[in-house]
């Protein structure tokens, strides 16, 4: 594909519920970040892979919160336990990797919790 | 802690006129890239243009250009003959340019920028 791909464009649960939104990167980009983008708000920062390692998570808010990139490529994050707050949009994007080389973002999945 | 800051919630202007969007940022570090992102109704990030703090001369980009102020901390978009395109959101972004730290972003809370015909 020619860009990062989200799916779900949208997704709609209720509270209490387990959900999980993919992530498919540029073919080739070795980094690929999660964001979290609260309405009115600027993406905040949840985690970030480097291969197959998370080298960042700080930013996931609370251990309902976990990411996984096994293959190195397509990216899973997974909410337990949704809860209302959690509503957002979600980003991702990847890059080559290293401080010089662009984010390329994906167009999100909004997720609302009932 | 970074932080980026863009105290100007919504700005307008006419077409083909002249916008400069303002952002000031807190950092300790000496080392780090600014950026400016275009996010329209489709809600994909677009990067607009990318300034190296160790460079002094300010970076453009067609009719995009950019004011870097380091010391101050400020970071400034002017877009020249605006469009109706670049209607959309525009954030403010920091990222470290330094090796062993974390290649995330550090983003404003945007600043919605309409155009009037």
């Amino acid at each position: 594909g020619a860009g990062v791909s989200q799916t779900p464009s949208n997704k709609v649960t209720e509270k209490g519920k387990y959900v999980e939104l993919r992530c498919d990167p540029i073919s080739g980009h070795t980094a690929l970040y999660w964001y979290r983008q609260s309405l009115g708000q600027g993406p905040e920062f949840l985690i970030y892979f480097q291969g197959t390692g998370a080298a960042d998570d700080s930013g996931l808010p609370n251990d309902r919160f976990f990411a996984v990139r096994p293959e190195g490529s397509v990216s899973t994050l997974k909410i337990q336990r949704t809860e209302r707050g959690d509503s957002a949009v979600y980003l991702c994007a990847s890059s080559k990797g290293g401080y010089l080389n662009e984010q390329f973002f994906g167009p999100g999945t909004r997720l609302t919790v009932l | 802690a970074q932080t980026v800051t863009q105290s100007q919630p919504e700005m307008s202007v006419q077409e083909a006129e002249t916008v400069t969007l303002s952002c000031t940022y807190d950092t300790s570090e000496s080392d780090y890239y600014l950026f400016w992102y275009k996010q329209p109704p489709s809600r994909q990030m677009i990067l607009v243009i990318r300034q190296e703090a160790y460079k002094q001369q300010n970076a453009t980009e067609n009719r995009f250009s950019v004011n870097f102020q380091k010391a101050a901390k400020s970071f400034s978009l002017k877009i020249s003959d605006s469009q109706l395109g670049d209607a959309a959101m525009y954030f403010c972004a920091w990222g470290r340019a330094s090796q062993g730290g974390s290649e995330k972003l550090v983003f404003g809370k945007g600043m919605k920028l309409t155009v009037n015909p």
